[in-house]
């Protein structure tokens, strides 16, 4: 059964780089794409980006500008990074996989709350 | 970026009821669209993908429909573990984009 599990700080400065990684186990990342999206409290969900296993990524436009994804297939691990980080950043994160264009996301993460806060 | 517009935001239902989503594309994204449930506290979990396909494990009083513009998802006979919020999202163009969601509450 594969499995997703985000890890990292569930606290962060404002104007600081927030950064999470997806560990992926239960069946190996290649061949699949790696997603982020978040969940601001009481709120919707909104993607924030992909990497496929050969390190190609798509961003979203609205946050283009501040994220990073990057992946180490020998750990099985995607990972995010976002810049300069405001209170409207404080959310929910999930990491979750697809299998490509037209495919929608099959496995998620539990998620992790990430609050920007001095 | 594609907008999905899902009605009604909130639906107030009783167990046994028959109950329909809608979810409205700003524009054409053919049969690339997939509903999810979530409940307090949880990531979201998939139900149905290319408009109509069951995900495996998924019960059968849930059904999806449309292509084009308008979606729907159905759950023929509302359960207690039912009640959640359900997001449809499109798979035609990046970037990926989500309904704001319809909460499912018990009248």
């Amino acid at each position: 059964q594969v499995q997703l599990q985000e890890s990292g700080p569930g606290l962060v400065k404002p104007s600081e780089t927030l950064s999470l990684t997806c560990t992926v186990s239960g069946g190996s990342i290649s061949k699949y794409y790696g997603s982020w999206i978040r969940q601001p409290p009481g709120k919707g969900l909104e993607w924030i980006g992909y990497i496929f296993y050969s390190g190609s990524t798509n961003y979203n436009p609205s946050l283009k500008s501040r994220v990073t994804i990057s992946v180490d297939t020998s750990k099985n691990q995607f990972s995010l990074t976002l810049s300069s980080v405001t209170a409207a950043d404080t959310a929910v994160y999930y990491c979750a996989r697809d299998a490509g264009y037209g495919d929608p996301f099959d496995y998620w993460g539990q998620g992790i709350l990430v609050t920007v806060s001095s | 970026d594609i907008q999905l517009t899902q009605s009604p935001s909130f639906l107030s239902a009783s167990v046994g009821d028959r109950v329909t989503i809608t979810c409205r594309a700003s524009q054409g994204i053919s049969s690339y669209l997939a509903w999810y449930q979530q409940k307090p506290g949880k990531a979201p979990k998939l139900l149905i993908y290319a408009a109509s396909t069951l995900q495996s494990g998924v019960p059968s009083r849930f059904s999806g429909s449309g292509s084009g513009t308008e979606f729907a998802l159905t759950i023929s006979s509302l359960q207690p573990e039912d009640f959640a919020t359900y997001y449809c999202q499109q798979l035609n163009h990046y970037p990926r984009t989500f309904g704001q969601g319809t909460k499912v509450e018990i009248k």
